[in-house]
């Protein structure tokens, strides 16, 4: 079945690093990638989602771009703030439309 | 345009018990979805409905129920409440069925004791 692995957090940086979260997926045809973020106290928000291999998703300067051959979507931002810090859910959507989540990464960031 | 709203915030009920939780869509927004969130199994789909029907179906025992009312706003039922549904319930809601694009709202933090 489908599944989505993502690294185990929480992951510190502190302001102004580069940061990587690493997203694997497992999933029959071709899902949908999204990524989530999850801000203190808040609801979920979708952050960036990719339709197709070689899709480059981004938003408020984090990228992800869709790579088929290694079944990944790894979010990248170059430079994080303070106000980054969060919990980030990669996300899958297969054939039966259902989203199927990663386990969630802490991000916290220093000042 | 106000956001998707759940109530209540938070619940505390005991074993045996049932529960109703509710959600508001965002404004012309006809499809909801139900997703179980806690420590130990992530994220999980409950169920989506859309135009008061029943569309799709996570794995979840029947006790978890759900509606859709007219106005799309939405209710999720647990019956026989165990201490492992003890978890944040959220809803998100989309303009159409199976939508790429789903806005959640804060969630509804139930406990069982």
């Amino acid at each position: 079945g489908n599944s989505v692995t993502q690294m185990e957090g929480p992951v510190t940086l502190s302001e102004e690093a580069f940061l990587t979260i690493n997203c694997t997926y497992t999933a029959t045809g071709y899902p949908s990638l999204f990524w989530y973020v999850q801000y203190p106290g808040e609801g979920l928000q979708l952050l960036l989602k990719a339709t197709k291999a070689d899709d480059k998703g981004s938003n408020k300067g984090f990228e992800a771009t869709y790579r088929k051959e290694t079944t990944s979507f790894h979010l990248e931002k170059g430079s994080v703030q303070v106000s980054d810090s969060a919990v980030y859910f990669c996300a899958l959507k297969g054939s039966n439309y259902q989203l199927i989540w990663g386990a969630g990464t802490k991000l916290i960031i220093k000042p | 345009k106000a956001g998707v709203t759940q109530t209540p915030r938070y619940l505390i009920k005991t074993r045996g018990q049932q529960v109703t939780l509710s959600c508001s869509p965002i404004s012309g927004h006809r499809s909801v979805s139900w997703y179980q969130q806690t420590p130990g199994q992530g994220l999980q789909f409950l169920f989506e409905y859309f135009s008061e029907t029943q569309r799709n179906k996570g794995n979840f025992p029947g006790r978890f129920s759900g509606r859709q009312f007219s106005n799309s706003r939405s209710e999720m039922n647990v019956s026989t409440l165990e201490l492992g549904d003890s978890a944040l319930y959220l809803c998100a809601s989309s303009l159409e069925q199976a939508s790429y694009e789903q806005y959640f709202g804060p969630g509804t933090r139930l406990t069982v004791t």
